[in-house]
């Protein structure tokens, strides 16, 4: 089985630009999650999507939203960059939503702001 | 607010030998989950273990154990017969009910040869 692919691998940008990230869950999984990953701040939880619905949102400003499409692959746009958006942005997939469950990560997209 | 604390940063190890990592976590839950994930240099991440936490019996993956003590909010990884593939950033999470996972800021393990 393939496993979480996610587009483009790397992404450079400039100040308020936007910008669309692209998350291909594994076959059969319904619950696409997304993450910022810094140094600083460690994996922060951006929203969780399942069955085309946000569950979970994470605290961040609403110029990140999410969707996901009805074959479960999700889309994160940023709008409005700025320079504190440079991060890696992971998605992770799991057959359902709920507590327990492991999410299988993809490889991430590592978003440059200048 | 749930938080998930990794209090150590970086640590090393000899190969072959044994290693724990520390995490803490505070919660007003009673039930939720607790992980411990992998993310090896430029690899994905990966989960090593998961815990729940009406189980009082400690899990064990292989080499991979962890130490859960619900009332100390303590849930600490132990590796066993380090590995140099074992080195990598190790991030403990928490999960409750319906609610987000939240990461602890990770603690990167090097395997001294």
């Amino acid at each position: 089985k393939a496993g979480v692919t996610q587009t483009p691998r790397y992404l450079i940008k400039t100040r308020g630009q936007q910008v669309t990230l692209s998350c291909s869950p594994i076959s059969g999984h319904r619950s696409v999650s997304w993450y910022q990953q810094t140094p600083g701040q460690g994996l922060q939880f951006l929203f969780e999507y399942f069955s085309e619905t946000q569950r979970n949102k994470g605290n961040f400003p609403g110029r990140f939203s999410g969707r996901q499409f009805s074959n479960s692959r999700s889309e994160m746009n940023v709008s409005t960059l700025e320079l504190g958006d440079s991060a890696l942005y992971l998605c992770a997939s799991s057959p359902q939503t709920g507590t327990g469950h492991e999410q299988f990560f993809g490889p991430g997209t590592r978003l440059t702001v200048l | 607010a749930q938080t998930v604390t990794q209090s150590q940063p970086e640590m090393s190890v000899q190969e072959a030998e044994t290693v724990t990592l520390s995490c803490t976590y505070d919660t007003s839950e009673s039930d939720y989950y607790l992980f411990w994930y992998k993310q090896p240099p430029s690899r994905q991440m990966i989960l090593v273990i998961r815990q729940e936490a009406y189980k009082q019996q400690n899990a064990t993956e292989n080499r991979f154990s962890v130490n859960f003590q619900k009332a100390a909010k303590s849930f600490s990884l132990k590796i066993s017969d380090s590995q140099l593939g074992d080195a990598a950033m190790y991030f403990c999470a928490y999960r409750s009910a319906g609610d987000k996972i939240i990461f602890g800021k990770g603690t990167r393990l090097h395997i001294l040869p």
